[in-house]
């Protein structure tokens, strides 16, 4: 596609249900990152996801997230048991693969606002 | 742990007043720094870059950022802003020695532009 797509765009749940986020990166970019966007917290880095190298998990805030990458295109953010502090703004970004330098600028889909109530 | 750290978060200035706001980061290798910019109801988009050679980048809508290697600081500037400037604006640093190439962001600077 032109550029990153992100569904749902908002995503209203009840404490403790689980919910999937999806997003689709554009098409090449081997490079996908999510992030969460909360007021006064910035971007807050979740997981990151190159080519076929294991991903880099280390900004998972609990073991109720995971996400996965199939085929090395869609990926998806899975939270479980929601809580309402997750209640946030979810964005993905994808890039071309680190071949050179100039061209890792990231892309960014419109994220998914996500209420836990 | 790669970081990146704004030092203004919140910036309130008048139409054509200078600007220059604030970002350092931590991290000893090679890297590849990014200014976005997030208007109101809008998506994030890049408005500069650097990864190599001339340490002063030039971005789009008369923005600019140096990179001073020696300081770990990448700050950005504009010599006059104005009321569409308004926005929230995100220093972002990638690791890029190293083998993940992971993209940090800092907590961001909100500009409001006073008409």
């Amino acid at each position: 596609g032109a550029g990153v797509s992100q569904s749902p765009s908002n995503k209203v749940t009840e404490k403790g249900k689980d919910v999937e986020l999806r997003c689709d990166p554009i098409s090449g970019h081997t490079a996908l990152y999510w992030y969460r966007q909360s007021l006064g917290q910035g971007l807050e880095f979740l997981i990151y996801f190159q080519g076929n190298s294991a991903p880099d998990k280390s900004g998972l805030p609990s073991d109720r997230f995971s996400a996965e990458r199939t085929g090395g295109s869609v990926s998806t953010l899975t939270i479980q048991r929601t809580q309402q502090e997750d209640s946030a703004v979810y964005l993905c970004a994808s890039s071309f693969r680190r071949a050179s330098r100039r061209d890792t600028e990231a892309f960014f889909g419109q994220g998914t606002r996500l209420t836990v109530v | 742990a790669q970081s990146v750290s704004q030092h203004n978060h919140h910036v309130i200035l008048s139409e054509a007043a200078s600007l220059e706001l604030g970002c350092n980061y931590s991290y000893g290798g090679t890297v590849n720094l990014f200014w976005y910019v997030q208007y109101p109801g809008q998506h994030l988009q890049l408005l500069l870059k650097y990864f190599s050679g001339d340490p002063l980048v030039k971005g789009i809508k008369g923005f600019e950022a140096e990179f001073i290697k020696s300081k770990f600081s990448f700050n950005l500037r504009k010599p006059s802003v104005q009321w569409s400037d308004t926005a929230e604006y995100f220093c972002a640093c990638m690791n890029y020695g190293g083998s993940q190439g992971n993209l940090i962001f800092g907590k961001g600077t909100k500009l409001s532009v006073k008409p």
